[in-house]
């Protein structure tokens, strides 16, 4: 079973900094990983797919990289709506495994 | 616009059981993945089930396997999951969420969620 780890969590920021979330998986899944960002009281929102793919309509600042084991979620001049906190999510199988999720806070 | 509206959450004893419902709208409902995950309060995400498009093959969680079925009505757009032997560990959030045409795995629409307590 492939397990999904997130640091650090949490993670304070400032308005304006950037931002690097890291997913360690605990074998390679070459590029199968999607993010998602989830508010406070709302369901998760998918941001990224395929390790680096944007979604349509979310901002540039958002950015994804890496492939086999290891990957980052980077925002480059964080918002005041980017406060949320971000899941990692394998999803090359049958059974998608999210990590534990990090939080951005101030 | 895609809508995806879950119900049937309650308070259940141990051991009860529930049917939780989602209904879809806005795409072709037959064409794709559906998914429930579901969020113990203050936590993490946790996949739960899947049925595919294809042949409605299913897949589940450890967690849930023998007790959850998932299943889907193309003629009403809708999804479904029977929960059985609830315990406390059921207590959740639950999503039900839609997977993209080209991989139906990874969740691009998701409900608002369905709250499920499990407690005498």
């Amino acid at each position: 079973d492939i397990q999904m780890t997130q640091s650090p969590s949490p993670l304070s920021a400032s308005v304006g900094g950037r931002v690097t979330i890291t997913c360690r998986a605990s074998q390679n899944i070459n590029s199968a990983l999607a993010w998602y960002q989830q508010k406070p009281g709302k369901a998760p929102k998918l941001l990224i797919s395929k390790a680096s793919i944007l979604e349509t309509g979310v901002p540039l600042r958002f950015s994804g990289s890496g492939s086999g084991t290891e990957f980052t979620l980077t925002i480059s001049s964080l918002q005041p709506d980017d406060f949320a906190t971000y899941y990692c999510q394998h999803y090359e199988s049958y059974s998608p495994k999210f990590g534990q999720g990090t939080k951005v806070d101030i | 616009e895609v809508k995806l509206v879950e119900s049937g959450g309650v308070v259940v004893q141990p051991g009860g059981s529930l049917r939780l419902s989602c209904a879809a709208s806005g795409f072709t409902f037959e064409d794709y993945y559906m998914h429930w995950v579901r969020q113990v309060p203050g936590k993490g995400l946790e996949w739960v089930s899947l049925i595919t498009w294809e042949d409605d093959s299913t897949y589940y969680a450890d967690s849930v396997k023998g007790r959850f079925t998932i299943s889907r009505d193309n003629s009403r757009s809708s999804l479904y999951l029977q929960m059985n032997s609830l315990t406390a560990e059921d207590t959740a959030l639950y999503y039900c969420a839609k997977g993209l045409r080209w991989f139906g795995t990874i969740l691009d629409s998701w409900g608002q969620g369905t709250r499920v307590t499990v407690s005498s």
